[in-house]
């Protein structure tokens, strides 16, 4: 059974600070996601990486893919306070199915 | 608005009773999804639709739940009975098969269910 794990689970940080969240994952995928979710709201795509070696970058957030590793990573650069949300990644596994397993989030708060 | 829609979004309702949650995808997507998450946790996969066909079934959809996409377009879960663990936002999602893209999936609003 494919198990998706993220850490940190919680993540203050300062306004103007970089820092990287992770997530790891037990079997081979060939797709992972990550979503932004703000209280009360549903999730907000943000990328999906395919292959290994992939980097996606959008504003202060960047996304890698290390299939080898079974890790992605979603790195803050410079961050400022609209960031805080819980960011979730999300696996797919390739085993010719459509189930997406979620990891358990990280709840980012940027301090002014 | 072209995304993905759920309605109602908020239902509180007597353990016992059935409810019925709908969903209309963004226009042309082919596949559709149900997810629940819980507070505090991450999306859980429920089922999964490609046109009409119920392809995928997660072991978490007791005889309670059934789900419908009977044209291929929207979609409806009910649940009979409801109990208190049932309390969850139901997040429909849906997507169109395009390798190129990477298969984003869009999330609707979420219904929010409240068993009391």
């Amino acid at each position: 059974e494919l198990k998706v794990e993220q850490n940190p689970l919680f993540l203050s940080m300062q306004e103007g600070k970089n820092y990287t969240i992770y997530c790891n994952y037990s079997t081979t995928s060939d797709r992972l996601y990550w979503y932004r979710q703000d209280p009360g709201k549903s999730l907000e795509s943000l990328f999906v990486l395919l292959s290994n070696g992939a980097v996606k970058q959008e504003g202060r957030l960047m996304a890698s893919l290390d299939t080898k590793a079974r890790l992605s990573t979603l790195h803050i650069t410079a961050a400022v306070h609209d960031l805080s949300a819980t960011y979730f990644c999300a696996v797919r596994s390739n085993f010719g199915n459509e189930k997406l397993t979620f990891g358990t989030g990280t709840r980012l708060t940027i301090i002014p | 608005d072209t995304g993905v829609s759920q309605d109602p979004r908020h239902k509180i309702t007597k353990r016992g009773q059935n409810v019925t949650f709908r969903c209309d995808p963004i226009s042309e997507h082919n596949r559709l999804y149900w997810y629940r998450q819980t507070l505090g946790q991450g999306p859980e996969f429920l089922t999964y639709f490609q046109n009409e066909a119920q392809l995928e079934k997660s072991r978490l959809l007791s005889d309670r739940f059934s789900a419908e996409r009977p044209k291929g377009s929207f979609s409806t879960l009910e649940i009979q009975r409801t109990e208190q663990g049932d309390s969850a936002m139901y997040l429909c999602a849906s997507s169109i098969a395009n390798e190129v893209s990477g298969n984003t999936i869009y999330f609707g609003e979420g219904s929010w269910l409240t068993v009391v």
